[in-house]
């Protein structure tokens, strides 16, 4: 079983519409919670992050944990042709080691 | 503004080459990062240099050698290409270990 499971997609949806993209961990000592944004052959560049449980909103975007049931989401509300990319979930296993999904491809279709 | 810089962008290696992947950053960052993404695997760490001087091991560090040659630049070397080495390499860079990272453009890499 690996440690972070993230549907790899894709996930077409219209513009304007809400999108939801979840990841589910194992590991119940994960603290740190963070979404990666990477745009077809670029770098990964970071979204948002979260410590311990709770939301946490950033305009368009809101990140959301529940530890209870070690689920993690990422909210795009109102999406837009631009945030066509993949979206990457993240969690701190250690000081220097980051535990990374596979990824979710989104297409927001005009 | 440049950021994380990587090079190259894309190499071509035939089994058993040896090639060296630069990466530089210009935000005065402590600590970097070389990582590969595969396909269906997510982003794995090969290995980390948490300050100047330090390189250790991660996730997936054979076949690989590291220099961090000063607090700019960290180099990936393969010594003997293997096509299980074909893959995106990713160069990262942070402020320390518990801070955001920063990731280079990537060096597309296929060894045939």
């Amino acid at each position: 079983q690996k440690e972070v499971e993230q549907d790899p997609g894709p996930l077409s949806v219209p513009e304007g519409a809400i999108v939801s993209l979840n990841c589910t961990y194992s590991n119940s000592a994960f603290q740190y919670f963070m979404w990666y944004r990477q745009y077809s052959r670029k770098g990964p560049e970071l979204l948002m992050y979260t410590y311990s449980s709770g939301n946490k909103e950033d305009g368009r975007f809101t990140a959301q944990v529940d530890k209870s049931s070690k689920y993690i989401s990422l909210f795009i509300r109102d999406s837009q042709p631009s945030d066509s990319a993949t979206y990457l979930c993240a969690m701190r296993a250690g000081t220097y080691k980051y535990i990374f999904g596979t990824g979710t491809r989104l297409k927001v279709l005009a | 503004n440049a950021g994380v810089t990587q090079t190259p962008k894309f190499q071509v290696l035939k089994t058993g080459q040896s090639m060296t992947l630069q990466c530089a950053q210009d935000m005065n960052h402590n600590s970097m990062y070389w990582y590969r993404q595969d396909p269906g695997m997510g982003l794995r760490l090969i290995y980390y240099s948490a300050s100047e001087g330090t390189t250790d091991k991660g996730e997936v560090p054979n076949g690989y050698n590291v220099s961090r040659l000063n607090k700019r630049e960290f180099s990936l070397r393969l010594e003997s290409a293997a096509p299980s080495q074909t893959s995106v390499y990713f160069c990262a860079s942070s402020d320390r270990g518990n801070t955001e990272a920063f990731f280079g453009q990537g060096t597309r890499l296929t060894v045939v």
